[in-house]
């Protein structure tokens, strides 16, 4: 079993909907990440945490809105998205930021329609 | 500019061939770190292996080797009598003091071992 759960696996929301994506990591790791990985796309680095504090936001749109509430616990607030929003969300954690590897989720498959 | 360059999109060989993942990477920091990742049909991103800019040394772990030269800037990856198993798509990964060492990923090379 992956140190790191992403919940739900699956989500299919219209474009007025809110939700949110759960990750929680068990590795006492102090940094957690959020990737989008679109079909036939690189895998785009979102938002990064370290010790709860986000140090990095990839131009992001506002409809994307992350939350840490401790170094276990990280979310991805959705709301009004596009159907080009439609990816797999995977998130992540390590040690330090880069310089260990990172432990992936299994990612929640998104279908916005 | 790509920082990582996965040149090769797709790969597909029989069961027992030997195959090479490529990966070039760009970076003017003398410290970094390469990393390979394979994310299986399941989803997520699963480690194989980290190296560090001062350690050219290769490896090999069982049928994964790697090969990290500096001098052309590259870290391919070799599976040894490839199996069914290993069909995933492998991803090659590069931090950097200038990145703040936050992870850049290549596209990616999607292997396909036919039985």
């Amino acid at each position: 079993e992956t140190g790191v759960t992403q919940t739900p696996r699956h989500l299919v929301m219209g474009m007025t909907n809110k939700k949110s994506l759960k990750c929680e990591q068990h590795l006492g790791h102090n940094a957690m990440y959020w990737y989008k990985q679109s079909a036939k796309k690189p895998l785009e680095l979102m938002f990064v945490y370290s010790l709860e504090e986000r140090v990095e936001n990839n131009s992001v749109p506002s409809r994307f809105s992350p939350e840490c509430p401790n170094s276990s616990h990280l979310f991805l607030h959705l709301h009004t998205l596009q159907p080009e929003d439609s990816a797999l969300y995977l998130c992540a954690s390590s040690q330090g930021i880069g310089e260990t590897e990172a432990f992936f989720g299994q990612g929640t498959r998104l279908t916005v329609v | 500019a790509q920082k990582v360059t996965q040149a090769q999109t797709e790969i597909s060989v029989v069961e027992k061939e030997d195959v090479t993942l490529d990966c070039v990477y760009e970076t003017r920091d003398t410290t970094y770190y390469l990393f390979w990742y394979k994310q299986p049909p399941s989803g997520e991103l699963v480690f194989l292996i980290r190296r560090n800019s001062f350690d050219e040394q290769n490896e090999i772990s069982g049928r994964y080797s790697w090969n990290f030269q500096k001098s052309t800037s590259s870290f391919n990856f070799t599976i040894t009598a490839s199996q069914v198993v290993d069909s995933a798509v492998y991803f090659c990964a590069l931090s950097e003091a200038r990145g703040s060492y936050i992870p850049t990923f290549g596209r990616g090379t999607s292997l396909i071992v036919h039985p």
